[in-house]
């Protein structure tokens, strides 16, 4: 079974800093991966998803994220970080013909003004 | 306006209790799913229908059932609520194929009490 691993249950920076949430999947088969933002209060929003060519894709609200199969994962980037990025993001990823997405456990990031 | 509509927002009730969830997609979707999110955030998949046939039922106590009309509309039923059923529970719909992102509902929060 597919399973997707955030080891980072917390990130905080301050504004105008880098960041990057990791983000790390285990399927033998081509995954598709994906990351979605809940900023408090709502729910679930899509930023971006990695299906196939190009290793670096870019999404929404100026975030991109890298697809590096030699280790299996898939980091969310942005740079710089502003403190409305303050939010909970989750790593997701999926399959050819598999009819769900399966959510990591998601990073919490606090960027301090 | 094309989304995912969730209702109610918010439900309390008592142990014992059964309630309905209802949700409508207009974005013209053949996919529709339950997740739950627990306190911790954490997302895990309930149910998944594709043009009203049930495709991914996951291993969810039998006082969960899902009901779908049309491929625009899953609805979500639990008789006699528990105390773990107190969640929040998020619909959302995609196109057929793992490689669809979701759009998600805006949740309904039940608190069992």
């Amino acid at each position: 079974a597919q399973s997707v691993d955030q080891p980072d249950a917390h990130v905080t920076l301050y504004e105008g800093a880098s960041l990057e949430l990791r983000c790390s999947y285990s399927y033998s088969a081509a995954p598709y991966l994906f990351w979605y933002v809940q900023y408090p209060g709502q729910s679930l929003q899509f930023l971006l998803k990695y299906i196939t060519g190009d290793a670096v894709v870019k999404g929404t609200k100026g975030f991109e994220a890298e697809f590096r199969k030699s280790n299996s994962s898939f980091n969310l980037k942005k740079s710089p970080a502003h403190w409305s990025d303050s939010a909970k993001y989750f790593c997701a990823s999926a399959n050819y013909g598999n009819e769900k997405i399966t959510f990591g456990a998601g990073t919490k990031l606090t960027i301090k003004p | 306006e094309t989304a995912v509509f969730q209702t109610p927002n918010y439900h309390v009730t008592q142990v014992g209790n059964e309630v309905s969830f209802n949700c409508k997609q207009t974005l013209g979707h053949d996919t529709m799913y339950w997740y739950k999110q627990d306190s911790k955030k954490l997302l895990k998949i309930m149910f998944s229908y594709n043009n009203k046939q049930l495709i991914v039922n996951e291993t969810v106590p039998r006082r969960f059932s899902p009901q779908s009309s049309d491929k625009a509309h899953l609805n979500l039923r639990i008789k006699s609520v528990e105390p773990e059923d107190s969640a929040v529970y998020l619909c959302a719909s995609s196109w057929t194929g793992g490689n669809s992102d979701y759009t998600f509902g805006s949740g309904t929060r039940l608190l069992v009490i």
